[in-house]
């Protein structure tokens, strides 16, 4: 059974800094891994997509890398806003397309 | 482009009663899902289906729950009867058909939100 673990939990940090979000799953063999944002009190937003075939995405600000031998992948923020506020999720999906969720690490981002 | 559309937004209901809830996919899109979001976790999949076929309904509370996508556009998810751990938020989402080599992204509703008294 897939598990995924994502650490810390809550992060706060001052404007500015770079960051680095943690996601780990148990079974390497994944189709796929994807980062989320989440609002309080909305739906997700999808960040990057990484194919199990690829090693890294980056969109802006953001640069996801993916590790399958050793089951981790990191989410990083570079020069970090306020506006960056949110619970982001990591997902892995595995068999068909079934995506397994992390339980996510709250960004908090002081101006 | 459209987004997943969900309905309604917010549900109160008395332990017991019945509820259910809508979602519209993308446009196109031959593949969706249901997710239960509890506070402080993260979401956990219900069911999928592709077009109007059930692909994966193994943590789908089948006494309780149900979920139909009828025509393979439009689908309900209903909860008969409520208790009072289904309170949560319960996320839609679509994705089109994996291209060889590549499973297709997710893209989530923006959820309805369940309390059960």
């Amino acid at each position: 059974k897939q598990e995924v673990t994502q650490i810390p939990a809550a992060l706060s940090v001052p404007e500015g800094e770079n960051l680095v979000l943690n996601c780990s799953f148990t079974d390497s063999a994944i189709y796929n891994l994807q980062w989320f944002r989440q609002d309080p009190g909305k739906g997700l937003t999808s960040l990057l997509l990484i194919q199990s075939s690829q090693r890294e995405q980056t969109s802006g600000r953001l640069n996801a890398s993916l590790d399958k031998s050793s089951g981790r992948s990191t989410l990083y923020i570079a020069a970090s806003q306020p506006g960056d506020s949110a619970t982001y999720l990591c997902a892995v999906s595995t068999s068909g397309s079934r995506l397994t969720f992390g339980e996510g690490t709250q960004l908090t981002v002081n101006p | 482009e459209a987004g997943v559309a969900q309905s309604p937004r917010y549900k109160i209901i008395e332990k017991r009663q019945s509820v259910a809830f809508w979602c519209n996919p993308i446009s196109g899109h031959a593949t969706l899902y249901w997710y239960q979001q509890i506070l402080g976790q993260g979401p956990k999949l219900l069911i999928q289906f592709q077009n109007n076929g059930v692909v994966d309904d193994s943590q789908l509370p089948k006494d309780r729950f149900s979920a139909e996508r009828l025509k393979g556009v439009d689908s309900t998810l209903k909860i008969q009867p409520a208790k009072l751990e289904d309170s949560a938020v319960y996320l839609c989402a679509s994705s089109s058909l994996a291209q060889r080599g590549a499973i297709g992204e997710q893209f989530f509703g923006p959820g309805t939100r369940l309390t059960v008294l």
